[in-house]
């Protein structure tokens, strides 16, 4: 099976901090994605990437930023951390054009204090 | 803009029924829609794909209808099981791999 793992499940960081999260998978997949989820509203597109070293912003790039130097990694990096974004992170790969469907990660649950 | 619309509130169904989850978009003519399941605290797991050009689509207990005039999909689980409870995602997407997600409506499966 696919797997797209996730480094943390919960993490909890000051304002200010800078933040990375890691996603890697493990199929060969060029597509990477980074979603954030808030109650109430579907995932929202941060950044995505179809190949290593390009990026593609989404529609609330603001205040994040990726890195993907390589096919199976993708990090999202948030500059300054702050409290709205608190949520929940999820990092997705798609092979081709995904009309096989995503494969998500388990999710970050990243509270900003 | 586009708009994905899918029940708010928590579907509450009967074990053994079916259940059937609605999902209208405006504004936007995908070339297929997909559904995910949603337990609390994961990431969605793909559960079915359906094109424009597809009427009906089956998996198991699963039964997923498109009909593109009425802007529409709907999500049936047939023989329905408490552990069918979660929440269902719909995502209507286009040719650039690109999935626009509704909020989700929330299945509660009750014994």
């Amino acid at each position: 099976d696919v797997k797209v793992t996730q480094s943390s499940r919960y993490l909890v960081k000051r304002t200010g901090e800078k933040v990375f999260l890691e996603c890697v998978q493990d199929m060969d997949h060029e597509n990477m994605f980074w979603y954030r989820q808030d109650p109430g509203l579907g995932l929202r597109l941060i950044y995505f990437s179809y190949d290593v070293k390009m990026k593609e912003k989404g529609d609330i790039p603001e205040g994040y930023s990726v890195s993907r130097e390589k096919k199976e990694r993708f990090s999202l990096i948030l500059e300054s951390a702050s409290t709205n974004q608190t949520s929940m992170y999820l990092c997705a790969s798609i092979w081709g054009r995904g009309d096989y469907g995503y494969t998500f990660g388990s999710g970050t649950r990243l509270t900003v204090v | 803009s586009q708009k994905i619309e899918q029940n708010s509130e928590a579907l509450n169904i009967q074990e053994g029924k079916t259940a059937t989850l609605t999902c209208n978009y405006t504004n936007y003519s995908p070339a297929y829609l997909q559904w995910y399941r949603q337990d609390p605290g994961r990431g969605p797991v793909f559960l079915l794909l359906i094109r424009e050009n597809e009427k009906e689509k089956r998996k198991e207990r699963l039964k997923v209808t498109f009909d593109t005039t009425l802007k529409q999909s709907l999500f049936h689980i047939t023989a329905s099981q408490p552990a069918d409870s979660a929440t269902y995602l719909c995502a209507p997407g286009g040719s650039n791999y690109q999935l626009i997600w509704g909020a989700g409506t929330k299945l509660i499966i009750k014994p």
